[in-house]
């Protein structure tokens, strides 16, 4: 059973316009939350996190919301830069008793001219 | 730079062969992980370190073994290699404690004919 789920596999956005990377958990005990871009050929890197305390976090053109009651975050891209075109993956951590992460199946972000 | 390295970059083997992949990392990270990735699935845990001698069982664990002798290594062996072994392989270190960023490798592609 898919604990985090990214239901959208791909995303085309034109480039300068906002790109929404979405992700839903099914687990309230999460609480923390990271954002992984991983281009091809190449390993996942890190990008944004956020805290089950804080309902947003931003970091230059990366914002992350978070609304707990729905169990569901987005990734904000603005402006979008072909530059973003990767795979973005969401992921959580269950609890403050692992260091573990549960991974979404990701989605595949297009930025065109 | 401190880095994470993974080696064979690509390797073809044989059903029922044993094959063992490396992950190197001089980060002095505690923790290291290994995940699978696959088309639909996403990055699944195979298994993971929190330390020396320590190990645990990911969520597709089967078919997989680890051994953790020092900080910088978690080499990954397929005891009999399966078709269904056949995927992209990431290895990945973090600091010990919840919310801090993993750090990947490159990434092995493992075909298993």
């Amino acid at each position: 059973d898919q604990q985090v789920k990214q239901n959208s596999p791909s995303l085309s956005v034109q480039e300068g316009r906002i790109s929404i990377l979405n992700c839903d958990y099914t687990n309230s005990m999460f609480d923390y939350f990271l954002w992984y871009k991983k281009y091809p050929a190449e390993g996942p890197t890190f990008l944004i996190s956020i805290s089950s305390i804080k309902d947003k976090n931003e970091d230059g053109r990366f914002t992350v919301f978070l609304n707990k009651s729905a169990k569901h975050l987005s990734l904000h891209i603005v402006p979008s830069q072909p530059g973003d075109s990767a795979v973005y993956f969401c992921a959580a951590s269950p609890n403050l008793n692992t260091d573990k992460l549960i991974f979404g199946t990701g989605t595949r972000l297009q930025v065109f001219p | 730079d401190a880095e994470i390295t993974q080696s064979p970059r690509h390797k073809i083997t044989e059903t029922g062969r044993q094959v063992t992949l490396a992950c190197h990392q001089t980060w002095n990270h505690n923790n290291m992980f290994w995940y699978r990735q696959d088309l639909g699935h996403g990055l699944r845990l195979i298994h993971y370190s929190y330390g020396v001698q320590d190990t645990n069982k990911g969520e597709v664990s089967d078919g997989y073994s680890v051994s953790r002798s020092n900080t910088e290594d978690l080499p990954l062996t397929l005891e009999s290699a399966a078709s269904s072994q056949t995927s992209v392989y990431f290895c990945a270190s973090s600091e010990y404690g919840q919310g801090y960023e993993q750090f990947f490798g490159p990434g092995t592609r493992l075909t298993v004919l």
